[in-house]
């Protein structure tokens, strides 16, 4: 079955590092993927998304990285503040539907 | 900004009863899906719908059902709530099939 996962449940970062927040899929024909950040008791929010003819994409401190070879994406938050703090979670598509990640926990450190 | 309203933040019910969520979104969407979410698992799927009257099922649709009626609004239906059916249910839109997911701020349903 599809699988998509995440390298570490939480994360602890200091205020003004940078974050890196991995993900790895199974499913080599996955042809779009997306970063969403969960707040706490709200829902998930979009943040960034990337098509598989891309490798990296970039919005406001946040990057996207994919790498299809090892099927692994990763977000990395630059200058990392208190308000990012939440869940966050990859999900990837193929075909018409979307297979969601577990979730990593980041906490920002002031 | 487009904006997915679930009618209920909180519901507690009790077992055997019926249970009605509902979703308004206000982008013309053609498309809406129900998921829940449970401690360490992803989201998952429950029922989707390309267009009115029309649904189909997710991964999991068991004990559930669904009603588009209108474009913009997606009811998800507990026939007999569970204890097993307690979990936070999200509600999302999205212009094409495979798009960008716009999700509501979720329904925290407790079934005692």
């Amino acid at each position: 079955g599809e699988s998509v996962g995440l390298h570490l449940p939480t994360l602890s970062v200091q205020e003004g590092d940078n974050s890196i927040i991995n993900c790895a899929y199974s499913n080599s024909a996955s042809d779009y993927f997306i970063w969403y950040k969960q707040e706490s008791g709200k829902g998930p929010q979009f943040i960034i998304d990337i098509r598989s003819n891309m490798d990296k994409r970039q919005g406001q401190r946040v990057t996207v990285l994919l790498n299809k070879t090892v099927k692994h994406l990763s977000l990395q938050i630059a200058a990392t503040q208190p308000g990012d703090s939440a869940v966050y979670f990859c999900a990837e598509t193929h075909g018409n539907q979307f297979y969601f990640g577990t979730g990593t926990s980041l906490t920002v450190i002031p | 900004d487009v904006k997915v309203t679930q009618s209920s933040r909180y519901l507690v019910k009790r077992t055997g009863e019926k249970v009605f969520l509902e979703c308004v979104q206000d982008m013309d969407h053609e498309n809406m899906f129900w998921y829940r979410q449970d401690p360490g698992l992803g989201l998952r799927l429950i029922y989707f719908s390309y267009d009115v009257k029309m649904k189909e099922k997710g991964d999991i649709p068991e004990g559930y059902s669904v009603s588009r009626e209108k474009k913009e609004r997606f009811s998800l239906i507990l026939e007999s709530a569970s204890t097993n059916q307690t979990s936070m249910y999200l509600c999302a839109s999205s212009f094409e099939v495979v798009e960008k997911l716009f999700f509501g701020s979720g329904t925290q349903l407790s079934v005692l």
